[in-house]
């Protein structure tokens, strides 16, 4: 069982699309990451929320931190097709150090 | 300033070796951190090194071991590779205090 559940799992849309992803756990995180990656290439980091309630912009990308710090969403108004790749959610129980759980992914594919 | 770097970029082993990947993380970080990314599990953590000790250890066997050197470059090492360690394995690394980590591209390593 994954400590963190992402969904969902994979998701095809057109371009203008919103979408949103959701990572929830019944643990509580000190921190919360959001990563995209490439096909054969490392995730890249797109966002990381530390505070309960915490709602942060990156463009066209709206990043939530559950209250309780147990769950996050990634809402992405207007898709484009650059926007397709895996979205990983990850985060940091409290007091773990830096070990990082990640989500299972959501393969997102934006259609032209 | 220049990201995570890991070599080799790609491998091809057979079962019984044994093979050895380099990670040189952000300069200035101190943390580097070890994941396993296979289609099956998704990303699982392996280990995370600071300051030349291992903090962190993931649920793998003893075969999986690692180290980290001074200048805060870590390699890891599989013995006795197996078909199930054919992975994607990437290194992570970020600073003292901080839980956000930077991914390198990774070493894709395929065992026949």
């Amino acid at each position: 069982t994954q400590l963190l559940e992402q969904s969902p799992q994979f998701l095809s849309i057109q371009e203008g699309e919103n979408l949103t992803v959701y990572c929830n756990s019944s643990s509580v995180f000190s921190s919360l990451q959001w990563y995209r990656q490439e096909p054969g290439e490392g995730p890249v980091l797109l966002v990381t929320v530390v505070t309960g309630g915490e709602v942060k912009k990156l463009k066209r990308l709206t990043f939530q931190f559950g209250d309780a710090r147990k769950d996050s969403s990634l809402h992405i108004t207007a898709a484009q097709p650059g926007d397709t790749g895996l979205y990983l959610c990850a985060g940091d129980i409290d007091n773990a150090g830096n070990m990082l759980t990640f989500g299972g992914g959501t393969r997102l594919m934006v259609k032209p | 300033k220049a990201g995570v770097t890991q070599t080799p970029r790609y491998l091809i082993k057979t079962r019984g070796q044994q093979v050895t990947l380099s990670c040189s993380p952000i300069s200035g970080h101190r943390s580097v951190s070890w994941y396993q990314q296979t289609p099956g599990q998704g990303l699982q953590f392996l280990f995370e090194y600071f300051s030349e000790t291992q903090r962190n250890k993931g649920n793998f066997p003893g075969r999986f071991s690692g180290r980290q050197f001074s200048n805060s470059r870590s390699e890891m090492n599989v013995s006795t590779l197996e078909l199930g360690d054919s992975a994607l394995y990437l290194c992570a690394s970020s600073l003292v205090g901080t839980e956000t980590q930077y991914f390198g591209p990774g070493t894709r390593l395929l065992v026949l």
